[in-house]
């Protein structure tokens, strides 16, 4: 079955400890996306990568980190600069810029 | 500045009625709007689209219209089932980003 997987997730991280979200899917899309969901909003763009081994920020992408070594990965870091990084992080793919497949997704706290 | 708003956090509609959800957007230069459905603990999943060059797109009891006019689009549910209970997104598509709302919670009682 083809889809989407994230790892772990829940996941619990001590302040100032970097912790690295994983996603790997196998639907062969060329782009992956991460956002992050805090209650009463919507789900917000950290990254995005449209091709291997290239990947942009989003619109809040300070205090993350990503990389695209192959196309099936996007491994998103959330790093000890990250002011509030307890939330709801979900990972999606697509091909082109339309319908996008998302992950189960990971809820992140920091204790 | 929310380019893409859903104004009601909430909606509850009885079993069998239709449910509609609004959605307003600020930037002319959407071309491609969607809905997503999330339930609780999981990713929100694809429900239904609609280009900028049409005003209407339906699939079985989900319909959703566009108004570009007024920027606004709306999706309707007829008829709203229990299952239909979820939280709803709205998205909009300019260039390689997608914006998406808030949400509106759904409940459809029996």
């Amino acid at each position: 079955d083809g889809g989407i997987t994230q790892s772990p997730k829940y996941l619990f991280r001590k302040e100032g400890q970097n912790v690295t979200l994983s996603c790997e899917q196998n639907l062969n899309h060329d782009a992956m996306y991460w956002y992050r969901q805090d209650p009463g909003q919507g789900l917000r763009l950290i990254y995005y990568s449209q091709i291997v081994n290239d990947f942009q920020k989003g619109d809040i992408a300070e205090g993350y980190s990503v990389s695209r070594e192959k196309k099936e990965s996007f491994p998103l870091t959330v790093t000890s600069a990250q002011k509030n990084p307890t939330a709801f992080y979900l990972c999606a793919s697509s091909i082109g810029v339309n319908e996008q497949f998302f992950g189960p997704g990971t809820r992140l706290t920091v204790l | 500045d929310q380019q893409v708003k859903q104004n009601s956090p909430s909606l509850s509609v009885q079993e069998g009625r239709i449910s509609i959800l609004n959605c307003d957007y600020t930037n002319s230069m959407f071309d491609y709007f969607l809905w997503y459905k999330k339930y609780p603990a999981e990713g929100p999943t694809f429900l239904i689209s609609i280009s900028s060059i049409k005003d209407k797109n339906e699939d079985g009891r989900f319909t959703v219209f566009l108004n570009k006019s007024a920027k606004h689009l709306s999706l309707h549910i007829v008829p709203s089932q229990p299952g239909d209970s979820a939280v709803y997104f709205c998205a909009a598509v300019g260039g390689f980003k997608t914006i998406f709302g808030a949400g509106t919670r759904l409940f459809v009682k029996a």
